[in-house]
């Protein structure tokens, strides 16, 4: 089983300012996917980005950025030039890609991370 | 709005009431999902239905009975709930149910148990 941990319960960040959140995971798999979902306080939860496990080179989306850390088991995401819109909670997930094991087709996330940009 | 849909989008029930939420998908998708989300607790992945058959059932309560009449609705049956039951409820479809399709989500269902 996997589990995904997100240590920030709250953060907030000055518009245009950068913010990085952060997510660790712990997983036995080789093969895997990981995201970062929004959910902002109308509580649509979308996709920001995602990223292959297999790829070392990290997924970036506009303003949106990960740090993949395979060996450490890290995949944070960084918001750059923020913006007031980005004010949501924001979700790490899991998932993993090798068809027939017993969590494929499950998303597993982490608790989530309130994010506040402050004009 | 993603394409997905869910009503109502607050819900207050007694313990004793008999009460459906319905998700509805306009994407073409063939998997669907019900998520629980709690405060401050990652979300619970509740049932997975993949071409209308239930591939999935994440040790839910029997006090939840999801429906899946065919691809593009999904409806959870509540009965007899308890209070700690309260969340938001998320509906998700998804192209298929691997990789590499994306799952996207409807608005949630605030559920209030009293």
């Amino acid at each position: 089983a996997q589990t995904v941990t997100q240590s920030q319960p709250e953060m907030s960040v000055q518009e245009a300012e950068t913010v990085t959140l952060s997510c660790t995971y712990d997983t036995s798999e080789n093969n895997y996917y990981l995201f970062w979902y929004k959910q902002p306080p109308s509580r649509q939860m979308i996709l920001v980005i995602r990223q292959e496990a297999y790829k070392q080179q990290n997924a970036t989306e506009n303003r949106f950025s990960v740090n993949f850390q395979k060996a450490a088991k890290s995949f944070s995401l960084k918001i750059s030039d923020s913006q007031l819109g980005d004010t949501a909670m924001y979700f790490c997930a899991f998932f993993p890609a090798n068809a027939g094991g017993t969590s494929y087709g499950k998303l597993t996330f982490g608790q989530g991370t309130i994010l506040t940009v402050h004009p | 709005e993603t394409g997905v849909t869910q009503t109502p989008r607050h819900l207050v029930m007694g313990m004793t009431n008999k009460k459906s939420l319905k998700c509805e998908q306009h994407l073409g998708h063939n998997a669907m999902y019900w998520y629980k989300q709690s405060a401050k607790k990652p979300l619970e992945l509740m049932f997975v239905y993949s071409l209308e058959e239930r591939v999935e059932n994440n040790s839910v309560p029997s006090r939840f009975s999801p429906e899946c009449p065919n691809s593009s609705h999904l409806f959870l049956h509540l009965h007899t709930l308890q209070p700690e039951d309260s969340a938001l409820y998320l509906c998700a479809s998804s192209l298929g149910q691997g990789l590499p399709y994306e799952q996207y989500f409807g608005p949630g269902t605030r559920l209030t148990v009293t």
